[in-house]
This record gives structure tokens, C-alpha cells and sequence, in this order.
């Protein structure tokens, strides 16, 4: 079965910083990823989603990720980080998820 | 609007109580499924199901059963053989397409 890793489960960065939230996929056939955010007591919401229409794959909220088969990675990021933007992020191939990253944004 | 309804947001019972989480949509979508979420474990796939009337186990399915009777309800049963039910539970469904998921705002079950 497909499978994707989350490397780290918490990643903290100071507002306006780069942020970077790291995802490497199992798969022999580049699949369908996603990435979704969750916060506090909510379902989660569509960030992304890579179909092979193209590697570098923009989403909501200013994040955007790149697929490198070469690397089997999908790493999520964001140039300047919002406090807004605390959360869980989970990396998916569905219906795996990884075991998500808690982002804390510092002021 | 179109969307995901869980109800209810908060749920206590009893130990030894079975209940049943509520799960509708009316994005007219086909597939449907219940995760289970604890903390630092991400989601775990407890059911699934494609079509009408028919479902299939995911990774932790034991203590847990569904039924699929319409296209747009998937309802959860967390019976007493489930050993640790306690959790954060959250349905998704899933239209044609690429395979994007849609969430409700997620239950979450306190069993005491």
C-alpha cells in the first residue's frame, strides 16, 4: 500500500520566517498527494494537491509544494510565515495520512 | 450549502455502552470513510466505503462497525469490544476526481 512519512512532528519557526514541513511518499508509480491543515477540535481542510499536471504545486493560504520523484518527496512550504498558520499539517496519499507536523509560528 | 455534517461535536458514554457517530453529506459523493485520531498518531483508517451498501475494513476496524443504506449517510458504531474508544473521530468523502478528501468538523467521543 501507498504510504507517506512526515519527518518531524513539530516544527517552530518565528513569524516571517520560511517555513518547511517535509513529506517523502512510498510508491513505485508517482500517485496522487495531498496536503491538508487542521486546526484545534476541526476537520481538515484541502492545502494542495499534486495530480502530475505539474511538479510545483501552488494552494491555498500562500503554501505551495514540489514533487521530486527523484527524491520521493512533496515537501510543503511557505516563504514567510503568518501566526495564522499554526497548525497541523498532514501529508496524504489517500486514504493514508502521515502522522502530521505541528507547526508553532513564534512572534 | 454542500458540505460534511458529524454529529454531535461532543459525545460521553458509559463503559460497556455501544453508540453510534452520525455522518452525513450532500456533496453527492460515492466514497465515504471514518478515521480515528489520537494525539502524535495522525489518522488511522477504521472504515471505507465506495458504493451503496457495501464497505471495507481499514487498519483498526476491530470494535467498530458501519453501515452504508444511502448514498449520502455513513453512520459509525463504537461497540463495547473496542478497548480504548476514546478519540477525536472524523469523516471524509471523496468525489470523482483525484482523489481529494472532504472532512466534517470531526466527534469527539469521551468514554468514561
Amino acid at each position: 500500500a501507498q504510504s507517506v512519512t512526515q519527518l518531524g512532528s513539530h516544527v517552530s519557526v518565528s513569524e516571517g520566517a520560511l517555513v518547511l514541513l517535509r513529506c517523502n511518499y512510498s510508491s513505485s508509480v508517482p500517485p496522487y498527494l495531498f496536503w491538508y491543515v487542521q486546526y484545534p477540535n476541526q476537520g481538515l481542510q484541502l492545502l494542495l494537491k499534486y495530480t502530475s499536471a505539474a511538479t510545483l504545486v501552488k494552494g491555498i493560504n500562500g503554501f505551495e509544494a514540489e514533487f521530486k520523484k527523484s527524491e520521493t518527496s512533496f515537501h510543503l512550504t511557505k516563504p514567510s510565515a503568518h501566526m495564522s498558520d499554526a497548525a497541523e499539517y498532514f501529508c496524504a496519499v489517500r486514504p493514508n495520512f502521515g502522522q502530521g507536523t505541528t507547526l508553532q509560528v513564534k512572534p | 450549502d454542500g458540505g460534511i455534517t458529524q454529529s454531535p461535536k461532543y459525545l460521553f458514554r458509559k463503559e460497556g455502552q455501544n453508540v453510534t457517530l452520525s455522518c452525513e453529506q450532500n456533496l453527492n459523493h460515492d466514497a465515504m470513510y471514518w478515521y480515528r485520531q489520537d494525539p502524535g498518531q495522525g489518522l488511522r483508517l477504521i472504515y471505507y466505503s465506495q458504493i451503496v451498501n457495501d464497505f471495507q475494513k481499514g487498519d483498526i476496524a476491530e470494535g467498530y462497525s458501519v453501515s452504508r443504506e444511502k448514498k449520502e449517510s455513513f453512520p459509525l458504531t463504537v461497540t463495547s469490544a473496542q478497548k480504548n474508544p476514546t478519540a477525536f473521530y472524523l469523516c471524509a468523502s471523496e468525489g470523482a476526481g483525484h482523489g481529494e478528501q472532504y472532512f466534517g468538523p470531526g466527534t469527539r467521543l469521551t468514554v468514561t
